[in-house]
């Protein structure tokens, strides 16, 4: 069945560096896409990034530059890279299956998050 | 900056209905945003229980359902439970290839 399972999470000081990891199963990398979406502590969620079926990235604006989404579709697992950690990036990071649409004219909303894993918790402080 | 508006909270009696919105406060909400619903209990995971704006996923009850009401994607409950209670989150694609979510709204059931 569909499973993905993040990993990589912990603490952090301010201006380090984390990679996180989502183990996929179920499902190959190179038909679904998947997100990142995240949550700080007593807040609501906020989309990070998307990686495509074909490998084409997309990222929140407010991130950019330092969070950026990647895959090794030999190993399905999906990797987001975080730099320059702050202290508001503390929250659990999800990451989210996609549905199916392997076509370059799916429109990009149709690639909701359908399928959830449990979470990674990151702490940045000193 | 795209900004998506939710009621903060709510409250619905058992068996009542109970309608939970999602706007955009600069445009209209329509299917091209691809509304998509989730259920958040304290400590879990989201749960999609809506995508494209009417389409109920897998197992979700049909006492849940979605629509475009006026200018905005709506979820409504119709004849709450008790176990109903819990987060609802919004979520829009208004093109770009950018996510929003809307900020949440607590569902009350008492």
């Amino acid at each position: 069945q569909v499973q993905l399972v993040e990993s990589g999470g912990g603490v952090v000081q301010p201006g380090g560096s984390l990679r996180l990891s989502c183990a996929v199963s179920g499902f190959p990398l190179t038909t679904y896409g998947a997100h990142w979406v995240r949550q700080a502590p007593g807040k609501g969620l906020e989309w990070v990034a998307f990686i495509r079926y074909d490998g084409n990235k997309y990222s929140a604006d407010s991130l950019r530059g330092r969070f950026t989404i990647s895959r090794d579709t030999s190993k399905n697992t999906v990797f987001l890279q975080m730099n320059s950690l702050r202290g508001e990036d503390t929250a659990v990071y999800y990451c989210t299956k996609t549905s199916y649409c392997k076509s370059i004219t799916c429109p990009l909303g149709y690639y909701y998050m359908d399928v959830w894993g449990k979470g990674t918790t990151v702490t940045v402080a000193s | 900056q795209t900004v998506v508006t939710q009621e903060p909270s709510l409250s619905v009696s058992p068996g009542g209905t109970v309608t939970i919105t999602c706007g955009l406060r600069s445009d209209s909400v329509s299917g091209t945003d691809y509304p998509t619903w989730y259920q958040q209990t304290a400590g879990q995971a989201p749960r999609m229980l809506i995508h494209s704006t009417d389409t109920r996923s897998s197992g979700v009850p049909d006492r849940f359902s979605g629509s475009i009401l006026g200018n905005k994607a709506a979820l409504t409950i119709t004849g709450a439970q008790a176990d109903d209670e819990s987060d609802y989150y919004c979520v829009l694609c208004p093109g770009g290839g950018n996510w929003v979510f809307g900020g949440g709204t607590k569902l009350t059931v008492l």
